[in-house]
């Protein structure tokens, strides 16, 4: 079973630059979730989609993060314009429902803000 | 305060050693208790959950779930170099929301 793919690896912009995120989860997995996770600390959710309805973005900055799910597959996550605090790892996660299900993560996006 | 509790580390042991590794959280809805563990440039790998208080044990690793302190425990035995990592607690509510801890840095020495 192919495991949660994202791209690129790492990503290296300036401040004011707009920068974005690809993820692929499993198939068949219906939730799909982002996180930052910043150098030292745990992760922290974004949000999580259910197909490709979002079922909380609470704790995304929406004044300049986006992310959309067409189709209920792959998923970006965009950050425009990007500051110094967003250097963080981006991770995606998917699993098969929103009750309680294990996560799966991908690599992550190391992404630093210059 | 934080949710979610962690003593950043890290912590180093020599190789065979017992490690006790803990959490502490403040949300009594928390139901879900879950220990990841995160290898350098590499995304958390679920390592055990447990739902109610008590002890669950699979191989070297012991998960320990005291809802009446808010005090979660993983113990690995005989501890390896393999098992060098960060070790993230996780916990939720009734969704599948995640709150983590900041991680506990491991480093086993041979």
């Amino acid at each position: 079973e192919a495991g949660v793919a994202q791209s690129p690896r790492y990503k290296i912009i300036e401040k004011r630059q707009s920068v974005a995120f690809w993820c692929n989860p499993i198939s068949g997995h219906a939730t799909l979730y982002w996180y930052q996770q910043i150098l030292g600390q745990g992760p922290k959710l974004l949000i999580q989609f259910q197909n490709n309805g979002v079922v909380d973005d609470s704790q995304l900055p929406k004044d300049r993060f986006s992310a959309e799910r067409l189709k209920g597959v792959d998923s970006t996550l965009k950050i425009q314009p990007a500051k110094l605090e967003d250097s963080a790892v981006y991770l995606c996660a998917s699993s098969w429902g929103t009750a309680y299900n294990e996560q799966f993560f991908g690599p992550g996006t190391r992404l630093t803000v210059l | 305060q934080k949710e979610v509790e962690q003593d950043p580390g890290p912590l180093s042991v020599p190789e065979g050693a017992i490690v006790s590794l803990n959490c502490t959280y403040s949300n009594s809805a928390f139901q879900y208790f879950m220990w990841y563990r995160q290898y350098s440039r590499k995304g958390p790998e679920l390592l055990m959950y447990t739902y109610s208080s008590g002890n669950k044990e699979d191989g070297r690793f012991t998960a320990q779930v005291d809802k009446s302190s808010k005090y979660i425990s993983l113990f690995i035995r005989d501890s390896q170099p393999s098992d060098s990592a960060t070790y993230l607690c996780a916990m939720n509510n009734a969704g599948n929301m995640l709150t983590f801890g900041g991680g506990t840095r491991l480093m086993v020495k041979p």
